[in-house]
């Protein structure tokens, strides 16, 4: 198994520019979610997915969007990127509510 | 409402000798607790849970966390500290008896833990 993949590794973008960060994971899980890493912040939860076709938001969503339409992938719009979107962004999935998460290697953008 | 506290920024210890990293939380109800470490230019990686049962969980690496109740705290500990044990470490939460779908954890901002030879 892969686990969870990320592309890219290494992004920058232009303030006002869109792109996809895409995520899939190959172990069948129901649950998958994005967070931002920032310095002395921890991980915040953008959003999350409870199984394809249902998503929500989690603590910041603004500016971001996202789709699940297949059990796999689970792709994060940022729909026009501000300097404020610099950061780490990471993918995660897990089987059950009380089970460990699983995370992709993280892709780091830089808004310009 | 929930919350999760690492008071440390960055620990430091010498090779061989025991390590500590702190985790306090709060929840209203009963608590799922994680540990989770992260390496320079890595994903975070699972280390071990705490969600009912014997208070002292022993997770990877050697590593094993004390899950008490009164104090409100989970703290990572190993006997004996190695060099490649230098990482971020990360204490999320999550209250297990939340009646809802989104399986939120609340995450600690973590705490470098630097062993010097």
């Amino acid at each position: 198994n892969a686990g969870v993949t990320q592309t890219p590794k290494f992004q920058v973008l232009k303030t006002g520019q869109s792109m996809t960060l895409q995520c899939a994971q190959d172990m069948n899980h129901e649950y998958m979610s994005w967070y931002r890493q920032d310095p002395g912040m921890g991980l915040r939860l953008i959003h999350y997915s409870v199984g394809a076709g249902i998503t929500d938001q989690g603590e910041v969503p603004n500016g971001y969007n996202v789709s699940r339409s297949t059990t796999e992938d689970f792709p994060l719009r940022l729909l026009s990127a501000a300097p404020s979107q610099t950061s780490v962004y990471f993918c995660a999935s897990k089987l059950a509510i009380g089970g460990e998460q699983f995370f992709g290697p993280g892709t780091r953008l830089t808004v310009l | 409402a929930q919350s999760v506290a690492q008071p440390e920024d960055q620990v430091n210890v010498a090779e061989g000798n025991p390590l500590t990293v702190k985790c306090t939380y709060s929840v209203s109800g009963n608590p799922y607790l994680f540990w989770y470490v992260q390496y320079p230019n890595r994903g975070l990686q699972f280390l071990l849970k705490y969600i009912t049962g014997d208070n002292l969980v022993k997770g990877s690496y050697g590593f094993e966390a004390e899950f008490n109740k009164s104090q409100t705290s989970f703290h990572l500990k190993k006997p004996s500290a190695l060099v490649s044990d230098s990482a971020l470490y990360f204490c999320a939460v999550r209250d297990w008896g939340l009646m809802d779908s989104n399986y939120q954890l609340i995450w600690g901002a973590g705490t470098k833990l630097i062993i010097k030879p």
